[in-house]
């Protein structure tokens, strides 16, 4: 089966501008989650997707920061308008609902890189 | 709170053990986990261990958690170059994944 997809790999972009992360997850995983690590620190929560339905966004840092999964498939991350402490690496993750180690398969990351 | 602390190096030799420590704070976590992330790729899930064990091991893999002292350790034995990489301790709340800063393993020949 395929794994969790994250386009693009890398982006760089001027601070104040947009972008716009996808992640594609295993296909039939209910869950969809993503997660960043600023500069080298911690990985941290942003949100949790149920099929289409935010099931928590504790952990989105603000309100630039827009979160959609139409359809309960593929998932999009917009940052707009960007800020330098936008930096790092936002990892996307996907899991079926029932596991209970909460298993969870992580895309490769897309690195971002605000100038 | 929810808190969950590693050292950020750890550097071996070629065939030594390695052993990467970390610390959490929340004594409700179900499960707590190593993921591993090697240059360029995404986290890999190396193994994970449910609260009520002591012990897990899995191959050159073995666990250990101390839940009175919130300590959990990963000891990888015969580390090779391959082991090279950043490992990520989490622990699981409330679905999410609360992580460490990451150790960063060196692995020298």
């Amino acid at each position: 089966e395929a794994g969790v997809t994250q386009f693009p790999s890398h982006s760089v972009i001027e601070k104040g501008q947009t972008v716009t992360l996808r992640c594609d997850p295993i296909s039939g995983h209910d869950n969809l989650y993503w997660y960043r690590r600023v500069m080298g620190k911690e990985i941290k929560f942003l949100l949790h997707f149920v099929k289409e339905s935010k099931q928590d966004e504790s952990g989105m840092p603000n309100n630039r920061f827009l979160a959609e999964r139409t359809g309960g498939t593929y998932s999009t991350l917009k940052v707009q308008p960007a800020e330098l402490e936008d930096s790092g690496v936002y990892f996307c993750a996907s899991s079926h609902t029932g596991q209970g180690y909460y298993g969870y398969t992580f895309g490769s990351g897309t690195r971002l890189t605000v100038v | 709170g929810e808190d969950v602390e590693q050292s950020l190096f750890l550097s071996v030799r070629e065939g030594d053990s390695s052993v990467i420590n970390c610390t959490y704070t929340d004594s409700s976590s179900t499960y707590l986990y190593w993921y591993k992330q090697e240059p360029g790729a995404g986290l890999q899930l190396l193994t994970y261990i449910f609260s009520n064990m002591d012990m897990k091991q899995d191959q050159r893999l073995t666990v250990l958690l101390n839940k009175k002292d919130k300590h959990l350790s990963l000891r990888i034995a015969d580390t090779q170059t391959g082991d090279s990489a950043i490992y990520f301790c989490a622990e699981s709340i409330e679905g999410k994944l609360i992580f460490g800063q990451g150790t960063e393993l060196s692995v020298k020949p």
